[in-house]
């Protein structure tokens, strides 16, 4: 089946640093990859939606200017969380859907991102 | 504004005993129904999906849910808990199908007593 692989699944780093997640669809292509932030003992909140070769789109009240995603080929969509602060501590996790479809119903998601920010 | 709802964020049982997960969403527009079981530190894993069709569906681990669109509910059930089943359970449902228009409900944590 569809396998959608997080790097790294967990990342420690200091307040101001930048740090880059990897979501990797491994034996399917993805026009689109989905980002999801999910704070403890909280349900997940859609951040935005990457699409192959154009920008993403972010849901209301996310700062694109902080979460920087690329979605620069079929199978790869990085976020970066630029300057890092406490407050962006949180579990990060990518969805991706297989090119050719657009449903919900085809979602897979990844084993998630642990992000602390000391 | 769309809703999920799931009742109860901490269910416990005992082991052998039934599961019964209750989620309820807002809208009389049919809806695909989702549940996922997510483990500690880890993504989730689709359990089950209802889109059309019958509408008690079956999926892993021996769950099963029914789609009542007169009640707006998709109760996630299972006739005996294993103590493997411990984790976070969430519903979702979209409306329209697109991967973006998922919403998910608030999560229920569910504790198996041996």
């Amino acid at each position: 089946g569809a396998v959608v692989s997080q790097h790294p699944s967990w990342v420690i780093c200091k307040s101001g640093t930048s740090v880059k997640i990897e979501c990797r669809s491994l034996d399917f292509q993805a026009t689109t990859m989905f980002w999801y932030r999910q704070f403890p003992k909280q349900s997940l909140m859609l951040m935005a939606t990457s699409n192959e070769g154009s920008k993403a789109t972010y849901e209301q009240g996310v700062e694109k200017d902080k979460f920087l995603i690329n979605h620069a080929s079929l199978t790869l969509s990085t976020l970066t969380v630029t300057s890092a602060h406490p407050e962006d501590s949180s579990f990060y996790i990518c969805s991706a859907i297989p090119a050719g479809n657009s449903g919900a119903n085809v979602l897979t998601f990844g084993a998630g991102s642990r992000l602390t920010v000391l | 504004a769309q809703s999920v709802t799931q009742l109860g964020s901490h269910v416990s049982v005992s082991e052998g005993a039934l599961v019964l997960l209750r989620c309820n969403y807002s809208s009389s527009v049919p809806p695909y129904l989702f549940w996922y079981v997510q483990y500690p530190n880890q993504g989730l894993q689709l359990l089950l999906k209802y889109t059309t069709g019958a509408t008690l569906v079956k999926g892993i681990n021996g769950f099963e849910a029914e789609f009542k669109k007169s009640e707006t509910s998709f109760h996630l059930t299972k006739p005996s808990a294993h103590m493997s089943d411990a984790a976070e359970y969430f519903c979702a449902v979209s409306w329209g199908n697109a991967g973006n228009m998922l919403t998910f409900g608030g999560g229920t944590r569910l504790m198996v007593k041996p």
